[in-house]
């Protein structure tokens, strides 16, 4: 099984401040790594696939990098909209997994 | 719009079995595999099962395997989640959720709103 981890924990960030969230698989996953956004009483909503793709109706400020182990979420310019929880997913290799989350929380 | 709706959910009792349905609209059910990723209260995102879109294939996660089983009736457009021998640690929100890609393994999207399971006596 991959084992994805994610840091930090948890981050309070004050509006338009910068936030990175990192990911790391326990083995390569190529680009087959992808990013949701869950809000409070809300289902998962993906914010970016395959690493780095951006995903229709998902505003500018929300980015992906990486491949291989090492992936990066960033969001530019938080806004409050932004509170959430952040899950990484790879899909290389069955199980699937998700990371354990980031929740981001506005100050 | 592409939407899955999840029913079936409720507070069963440990040992016992409950079938949950996942009902699409919006797009050609049969031509995508889909998923069924459950999350326990507080707690982070599990996946548990997929099926192909013909149903020839389903995997499942280490936790469930021989206890659920899942299924689709393309004709009605619909996913199931047959649970058997529920244990307190099968309580959580069950969600569907499509695959990103008619081919492969990719992103999950849209997902359903979920459909809560409790498992208690």
């Amino acid at each position: 099984e991959i084992v994805l981890t994610q840091s930090p924990d948890f981050q309070s960030v004050t509006p338009k401040e910068k936030v990175t969230i990192t990911c790391r698989a326990s083995r390569t996953v190529g680009s087959s790594l992808h990013w949701y956004q869950q809000k409070p009483d809300q289902s998962p909503k993906l914010l970016i696939k395959y690493a780095s793709q951006s995903v229709s109706g998902v505003p500018s400020r929300f980015s992906g990098s990486g491949s291989g182990t090492d992936f990066t979420l960033t969001i530019n310019n938080l806004e409050a909209e932004d509170a959430a929880v952040y899950y990484c997913h790879q899909s290389s290799g069955l199980p699937f997994t998700f990371g354990p989350g980031t929740k981001v929380e506005i100050k | 719009q592409v939407q899955l709706v999840e029913s079936g959910g409720g507070v069963v009792q440990p040992g016992r079995s409950l079938t949950l349905s996942c009902a699409a609209s919006g797009f050609t059910f049969s031509s995508y595999a889909i998923h069924w990723v459950r999350q326990a209260p507080g707690k982070g995102l599990e996946w548990v099962a997929i099926i192909y879109r013909d149903g020839s294939e389903r995997y499942y996660g280490d936790s469930v395997k021989g206890r659920f089983t899942i299924s689709r009736d393309n004709s009605r457009d619909t996913l199931y989640l047959q649970m058997n021998s529920l244990i307190a640690e099968d309580t959580a929100v069950y969600y569907c959720a499509r695959e990103g890609d008619t081919n492969g393994w990719n992103w999950f999207d849209p997902w359903g709103q979920g459909t809560l399971v409790t498992v208690s006596s």
